[in-house]
């Protein structure tokens, strides 16, 4: 099983509304990922977790809060959002091998709009 | 901070023609280079992955090489198909830190 799933799909929520986005995968892989997308533009590094702990924080607002409760899940939790935060959000994963930096597989996203 | 450019930004071209996808990197410290196509509003799916230990990657039509000196990777697309249109990325690999190309927007014409 090859495959990282998100959910929702798709999320409307407005400036006040406390939401969570949530990722999974069954590979085995250690390190997860959240990025941030924007129309037309690549996707932005936000946060990388390596063995259940937080690595990486690219300066992303704290409302976003990234949480890994086991090494099959990966949660976005979101508060007090802004409307420029609507974006495409995906999660991905990785295998931490020894000798060799693997691919990273991606799910296929939640959709935000923040009103 | 790191920087990885995508040249050409867009690119159209007659189905059944061959063609070269750019990928550049400022920092040369790299562990490995994935290229991805992504389809409009969609997640991103793997096509090829380059270890920093290697020159190039095979797969079907697709053949990516990757030159750590110069600071770049190239994706060749052979006898393209319109299936093929889609926005294409590359992904430069750290120990941790990853970037994103700016991208490349194809469009084969039937």
């Amino acid at each position: 099983d090859t495959e990282v799933t998100q959910t929702p799909k798709h999320l409307v929520m407005g400036m006040t509304n406390k939401k969570s986005l949530k990722c999974e995968q069954h590979m085995g892989h250690r390190a997860m990922y959240w990025y941030k997308q924007k129309a037309k533009k690549p996707p932005e590094l936000m946060f990388v977790y390596s063995y259940e702990k937080l690595s990486i924080n690219e300066s992303v607002p704290s409302r976003f809060s990234p949480e890994c409760p086991n090494s099959s899940l990966l949660n976005l939790h979101l508060h007090a959002l802004q409307p420029e935060d609507s974006a495409l959000y995906l999660c991905a994963s990785r295998s931490t091998g020894t000798y060799t930096y693997n691919e990273q597989f991606f799910g296929p996203g939640t959709r935000l709009t923040v009103l | 901070k790191q920087e990885v450019t995508q040249i050409p930004a867009a690119l159209s071209v007659p189905e059944g023609e061959n063609l070269v996808l750019n990928c550049s990197f400022t920092d040369s410290a790299i562990y490995n280079l994935q290229w991805f196509r992504q389809d409009p509003g969609k997640g991103l799916t793997s096509l090829l992955l380059i270890q920093s230990s290697q020159r190039e990657q095979t797969s079907g039509r697709l053949n990516a090489s990757l030159d750590k000196s110069s600071g770049r990777s190239t994706l060749y697309i052979a006898a393209s198909q319109p299936g093929d249109s889609a926005t294409y990325l590359c992904l430069k690999g750290g120990y941790q830190k990853v970037t994103f190309g700016t991208g490349t927007k194809l469009q084969v014409i039937p």
